[in-house]
């Protein structure tokens, strides 16, 4: 069965601070990685996505894929309480499609 | 990015009542659409995968009789929740596929049923 894990948190960092969101998945065939981001009580919206190992930057988010050790993270610079939201890993499998397994979420408090 | 709206925003039914919920992808064409259900403090749960003008294939213990999928349209689809019981109360987000991978959402549909 496939499987992404999160740290649920709360992950509580300072304003100012770089947030740093970890995720592990179980299939070693997949290709496609997603980072979204959820506010309570509203859908996804999708932050990023990275497909080949490395760093992917897009202002203040940088994305690490990393397909040897199965991880991908997200790094948030000069955090602002508006970041505040749960962050929900998603990845693709092998065969594209567009099927998404999602993990649970890790949940980032911007404290001022 | 890609906008997908849904409607209604959240509706609230009776018991043994239907409710359908349209998904739209307003400004792509989403060959492939995707249906969640979200309970509180978890995370998305796909129900079913739609490709336009084919039948909905659904995930392991979702009701196919109970959850009505339909894809009419490469910018259209609806789940209709048929005899809506409190269990089924929940947020529910449809996901318009483009390209490879790359899903977006739409804004979800509340639904309590009481």
């Amino acid at each position: 069965q496939k499987e992404v894990e999160q740290n649920s948190g709360p992950l509580s960092v300072p304003e100012g601070a770089i947030a740093s969101l970890n995720c592990t998945y179980s299939d070693r065939g997949s290709q496609s990685f997603f980072w979204y981001r959820q506010y309570s009580g509203k859908s996804p919206e999708l932050i990023m996505f990275i497909y080949s190992n490395g760093d992917k930057e897009d202002g203040r988010f940088t994305a690490q894929l990393n397909k040897a050790s199965q991880y991908v993270s997200l790094l948030i610079r000069d955090s602002q309480p508006s970041d505040s939201a749960t962050y929900l890993c998603a990845v693709g499998g092998a065969g594209g499609g567009n099927k998404l397994t999602f993990g649970t979420g890790t949940q980032l408090k911007v404290e001022l | 990015g890609a906008v997908v709206s849904q409607h209604p925003s959240w509706v609230i039914c009776k018991s043994g009542t239907s409710v359908k919920i349209e998904c739209r992808s307003l400004d792509f064409q989403a060959t492939t659409m995707f249906w969640y259900r979200q309970f509180p403090k978890q995370s998305l749960m796909l129900m079913a995968t739609s490709n336009e003008g084919s039948k909905a294939t659904y995930e392991q213990g979702v009701e196919k009789d109970k959850f009505l999928i339909n894809h009419a349209s490469l910018t259209l689809s609806t789940l209709t929740v048929t005899s809506a019981h409190p269990e089924d109360s929940s947020f529910y987000i449809c996901g318009g596929g483009l390209g490879t991978d790359t899903q977006y959402f739409g804004p979800g549909t509340r639904l309590t049923v009481l």
